[in-house]
C-alpha cells in the first residue's frame, strides 16, 4: 500500500495567487513526522517544512504552512503569494519511528507550475 | 562550498561496468543515505548508515553495495552496471531529529 500518496501530477497557479499541494499518507505509528521538499528544474532537493505528529499547531516557514489534518491523515502544503520561483516538483515525505527513525518514505511528487 | 557534496555531477557508462559515486559532508551529520530516482517514482531508499560502523539495506539495494570510510564519507558502488540502473542518485545526511539534506545529484545513464 502507498505510504504518501500525491494525488495531483500536476498543478497550475497565477502570480501571487495561494496554492495548495495535497498529501495523504498511511501509518499506523503515533510518531511520525511529515516533510516536504522542493525539487527545481536543475534537480537539486531542497528542505521546506516539517511536521511532527505530535505538534499541535501547523508548521509555516515564510510563504509555505503546512495544513496538518491528524485525523484525515493529510498534511497538504500551501504556499502563499506564488512566486515564479516556485515552479518546481514538490514532494511530500513520511518518516516512521517503527521503521526505524529518520528513514523517510516519498511521494511521487507534484509538478507546479507558476504563471506570470 | 555545498554542505553535501555528490560526485561526479554526470556520467555516462556502458553496461558491465563498474561504477562508484562519492558523497561527502561537512554538516557534522551521523547519518547517510543513498536515494534513487526515477521519473514517476519519487525518491527510493537504496542503502542508509547511522554510523560508520552501520550500514542497512533500503527498499531497493539489489545491484548496489556501499562503503561508509568515514562519518563524513559515503559512498555507493554498482558492481556491474545494467541500464535500468540510469537514474538520478542523491545522497542525503540528517542528524537524529532533523530533516534530511541531500546533495545536487548524480545523474547517471548507463548504455
Amino acid at each position: 500500500a502507498q505510504k504518501i500518496t500525491q494525488t495531483q501530477p500536476g498543478m497550475f497557479v497565477q502570480e501571487k495567487e495561494a496554492v495548495t499541494l495535497d498529501c495523504t499518507y498511511d501509518t499506523s505509528d503515533q510518531s511520525y513526522g511529515l516533510f516536504w521538499y522542493k525539487q527545481p528544474s536543475s534537480g537539486e532537493m531542497i528542505f521546506l517544512i516539517y511536521q511532527g505528529s505530535y505538534d499541535e499547531q501547523n508548521a509555516t516557514e515564510g510563504r509555505y504552512s503546512l495544513n496538518f489534518q491528524k485525523a484525515r491523515k493529510s498534511a497538504n502544503l500551501v504556499i502563499s503569494a506564488s512566486q515564479l520561483g516556485d515552479s518546481a516538483m514538490y514532494f511530500c515525505a513520511m518518516r516512521e519511528v517503527g521503521t526505524g527513525f529518520q528513514k523517510l518514505v516519498f511521494g511521487t511528487g507534484t509538478r507546479l507550475l507558476v504563471s506570470p | 562550498d555545498a554542505d553535501v557534496t555528490q560526485t561526479p555531477r554526470n556520467r555516462i557508462t556502458k553496461t558491465g561496468k563498474r561504477i562508484m559515486l562519492e558523497c561527502s559532508q561537512t554538516k557534522g551529520h551521523d547519518r547517510m543515505y543513498w536515494y534513487r530516482q526515477d521519473p514517476g517514482l519519487g525518491l527510493r531508499l537504496i542503502y542508509y548508515s547511522f554510523d560508520v560502523k552501520d550500514i542497512n539495506k533500503g527498499e531497493i539495494s539489489d545491484g548496489y553495495s556501499v562503503s561508509r570510510q568515514a562519518q563524513a564519507k559515503f559512498s555507493l558502488s554498482l558492481e556491474s552496471a545494467i541500464p535500468n540502473q540510469t537514474a538520478l542518485y542523491f545522497c542525503a545526511t540528517s542528524d537524529f531529529w532533523g530533516p534530511q539534506h541531500f546533495g545536487d545529484g548524480t545523474r547517471l545513464s548507463i548504455l
